[in-house]
């Protein structure tokens, strides 16, 4: 079974300056996709980012970028020039793109609280 | 207007009764999936959908079983609540081929 891993509960970070979070993930699939949530005190899961894993190139959705390491099985996320709305509890999630039983479900990490400090 | 809808958003209850949580969608998506998230230990999945006629259990379906009323509708019960299963819980949709799943707004439910 999958499984993902975020070791860091608690960052924190400077306002306008640049966060990094990590994740590292454990799968015997070659083909799969990768996910970053942000929930925000309202409680929504809001998708941030997303990346193929058959796709080399890390994505960006402006100033949130991706570090994506296959062999490594790592999978981090970089935000740059933090704004305040930015403070959230973030999650890495896996999915397997196999039809399997339980297929299409996400397999998540238990989270980063991420404080932006004025 | 949302486009994934949960219903009640925040809810106490005790020990034994029984509850229903709703999740409703307006994007047209056939798969619907509900997750309970507790602190520490990310969001996990309870059941699954993949259509009217489709209902999967996941990795911690016991004490709760689902309806699905139609495409749009997809419940989940808790037959006899038990303090332990205090928790958010979330909706999410999805439609193949795209793998992105959208979330509804979260339940808080409490019991005592």
């Amino acid at each position: 079974a999958q499984t993902v891993t975020q070791s860091q509960p608690e960052m924190s970070v400077q306002e306008a300056e640049t966060v990094t979070l990590s994740c590292t993930y454990d799968t015997s699939e070659s083909d799969y996709y990768l996910f970053w949530y942000k929930q925000p005190p309202s409680r929504q899961m809001i998708l941030v980012i997303r990346q193929e894993a058959y796709k080399q190139q890390n994505a960006t959705e402006n100033r949130f970028s991706v570090n994506f390491q296959k062999a490594a099985k790592s999978f981090s996320l970089k935000i740059s020039d933090s704004q305040l709305g930015d403070a959230a509890m973030y999650f890495c999630a896996y999915r397997s793109p196999i039809l399997l039983q339980g297929a299409q479900k996400l397999v998540f990490g238990q989270g980063t609280r991420l404080t932006i400090n004025p | 207007d949302a486009d994934v809808t949960q219903t009640p958003r925040n809810r106490i209850t005790k020990t034994g009764k029984r509850i229903m949580l709703e999740c409703s969608q307006t994007k047209g998506h056939d798969r619907m999936y509900w997750y309970r998230q507790d602190p520490g230990l990310g969001l996990r999945l309870i059941y699954y959908s993949f259509d009217v006629k489709d209902i999967n259990k996941g990795e911690i379906s016991d004490g709760y079983s689902v309806s699905r009323q139609a495409q749009a509708k997809f419940s989940l019960s808790l037959e006899s609540a038990i303090p332990n299963q205090t928790a958010l819980y979330f909706c999410a949709t999805t439609q193949p081929p795209a793998d992105t799943q959208y979330f509804g707004p979260g339940t808080r439910l409490t019991v005592l």
